[in-house]
C-alpha cells in the first residue's frame, strides 16, 4: 500500500517549456487535489477532482489544466511554464470532501522554472 | 478570500504544553477544522479534526468555542520531533461556495 505517489520529485523547466505532474493513490478515494507551496504562503489549492471525469478549479487555477481519466491518477499540466511558477507541488486525496475528511499528501514536487 | 490567519511562530522546551490558535472567521456552517503538520521536505500529515466543543486523539487535543470562528491545537508535552509546521484546515464560505483554506501555518521550535 503506497498511498499517495507523485512523479517525478524533482524537475528544473526553461520558461515556455511544458510539462505534466503524476499522482497515483491507491486507497480508492474519490476526491483528488493539487496544491502548490511557497515560502510563506501555507498551501493553496490550484485545482481538484471529486471523481474520476471531474475537475474544478480552485483558489489559484491560472496557468494550469488537470485531468483525471482513472480514478486513480490525477495529472497537473504545466503548458507554457513562467518563473512564478517555480514552487513545490503536493498532491493529495481524500474518501469524502477534504474540509471534513482526512487528505493523505504525496511526498512533493520541486519545481524550478528559470 | 478570507484570511485563516496563525501565528508564525512559536518556541518551547521539552515536555511543555503548547497552544496554537488559528482564526478563520468564515468558517462554512457544516465543515470541520482539521489540522495537519508538516515536517521539512515531506507532506502534511493528518492530526486531529473536530467540528464543535473538545476532541482529544493520542497526540492532541482541539478546542473549539461554540462561535467556531476560532480553533486551539493543543500539544501535551512536546519532545524535540514535535519541530514541525503545524496548518489549520478549514471551509471557506466567502463568497457562497466552500473552498479549501489552509492557514498560513506555525513553525514550532522545541528545545531542550
Amino acid at each position: 500500500n503506497a498511498g499517495v505517489t507523485q512523479t517525478p520529485k524533482f524537475r528544473v523547466l526553461k520558461t515556455g517549456q511544458s510539462m505534466t505532474l503524476l499522482c497515483a493513490q491507491d486507497m480508492n478515494h474519490e476526491y483528488m487535489y493539487w496544491y502548490r507551496q511557497d515560502p510563506g504562503m501555507g498551501l493553496r489549492l490550484i485545482h481538484y477532482s471529486v471523481g474520476e471525469g471531474t475537475t474544478a478549479k480552485g483558489e489559484v487555477p491560472d496557468g494550469y489544466n488537470v485531468s483525471r481519466l482513472k480514478k486513480q491518477n490525477f495529472l497537473l499540466g504545466l503548458e507554457s511554464a513562467a518563473p512564478s511558477q517555480t514552487s513545490v507541488y503536493f498532491c493529495a486525496s481524500s474518501y469524502g470532501p477534504g474540509v471534513n475528511y482526512e487528505q493523505y499528501f504525496g511526498p512533493g514536487t520541486r519545481l524550478t522554472v528559470t | 478570500l478570507a484570511k485563516t490567519t496563525q501565528p508564525i511562530s512559536m518556541d518551547s522546551y521539552e515536555g511543555q504544553e503548547v497552544n496554537i490558535t488559528c482564526s478563520h472567521n468564515n468558517i462554512a456552517t457544516n465543515d470541520y477544522i482539521t489540522w495537519y503538520q508538516q515536517f521539512p521536505s515531506q507532506g502534511p500529515r493528518f492530526i486531529i479534526q473536530g467540528y464543535k466543543t473538545k476532541v482529544t486523539n493520542e497526540v492532541a487535543s482541539l478546542f473549539i468555542p461554540a462561535d467556531r470562528k476560532s480553533s486551539t491545537l493543543s500539544l501535551p508535552r512536546v519532545s524535540l520531533s514535535d519541530t514541525a509546521v503545524y496548518y489549520c484546515l478549514v471551509g471557506d464560505s466567502t463568497g457562497g461556495g466552500n473552498k479549501l483554506t489552509f492557514g498560513t501555518g506555525t513553525q514550532l521550535k522545541v528545545e531542550l
